[in-house]
């Protein structure tokens, strides 16, 4: 275990559905991270909270908000989610300053 | 565009053998390149990290080298077993970027016995 955990595990959710993605790091970690991995695609950056502060939008649709209410804790918030959403969902965690990212073991996500 | 690349296609090699994987960037000069390993379904995990002004670095069967001038580094797995499967990635931050780690899209290793 890489002390980040994320629920659920597997989401499968309609295209006018409402959910939460749920990350939390057991770490002392001060910087997380969402990121989407798609089939034969690099992971993609989606937000950077540093301090719980969002320091990073990499032009994510607004369909997708994030949430980080305290520096253990990270949601994303999913509505009106499209097909192509379907992917990967990775949590991670760091020190800022330090090089190692620490990963969640993702949320499968099936949009329908 | 500053880029970093990974062999898409799968290796396959025999058991015993040592695994060569490889990362090539472009248009920039990293200060460090990470190599993570991911298995199916879960999140990736960090392996080693080499620094621009390191030529080697070593970890049990692992060894990572970074050639400026080729603009690569290379990760090598000697004695290869079939735990050993998985993807890997390397990963660095491009210019400006911060604390944003960009990954290659991952070279799929399968040793067979």
């Amino acid at each position: 275990e890489t002390g980040v955990t994320q629920t659920p595990r597997h989401l499968v959710m309609g295209m006018t559905n409402k959910k939460s993605l749920k990350c939390e790091q057991h770490l002392g970690h001060n910087a997380m991270y969402w990121y989407k991995q798609s089939a034969k695609k690099p992971l993609e950056l989606m937000f950077v909270y540093n301090f719980k502060e969002q320091t990073e939008n990499n032009s994510v649709p607004s369909r997708f908000s994030p949430e980080c209410p305290n520096s253990s804790h990270l949601f994303l918030h999913l509505h009106t989610l499209q097909p192509e959403d379907s992917a990967l969902y990775l949590c991670a965690s760091s020190q800022q300053g330090d090089n190692e990212q620490f990963f969640g073991p993702g949320t499968r996500l099936t949009v329908l | 565009s500053q880029k970093i690349e990974q062999n898409s296609e799968a290796l396959n090699i025999q058991e015993g053998k040592t695994a060569t994987l490889t990362c090539n960037y472009t248009n920039y000069s990293p200060a460090y390149l990470q190599w993570y390993r991911q298995d199916p379904g879960r999140g990736p995990v960090f392996l080693l990290l080499i620094r621009e002004n390191e030529k080697e670095k070593r970890k049990e069967r692992l060894k990572v080298t970074f050639d400026t001038t080729l603009k690569q580094s290379l990760f090598h797995i000697t004695a290869s077993q079939p735990a050993d499967s998985a993807t890997y990635l390397c990963a660095t931050i491009l210019t400006g970027g911060g604390n944003k780690l960009t990954f290659g899209t991952g070279t799929q290793l399968k040793v067979e016995l």
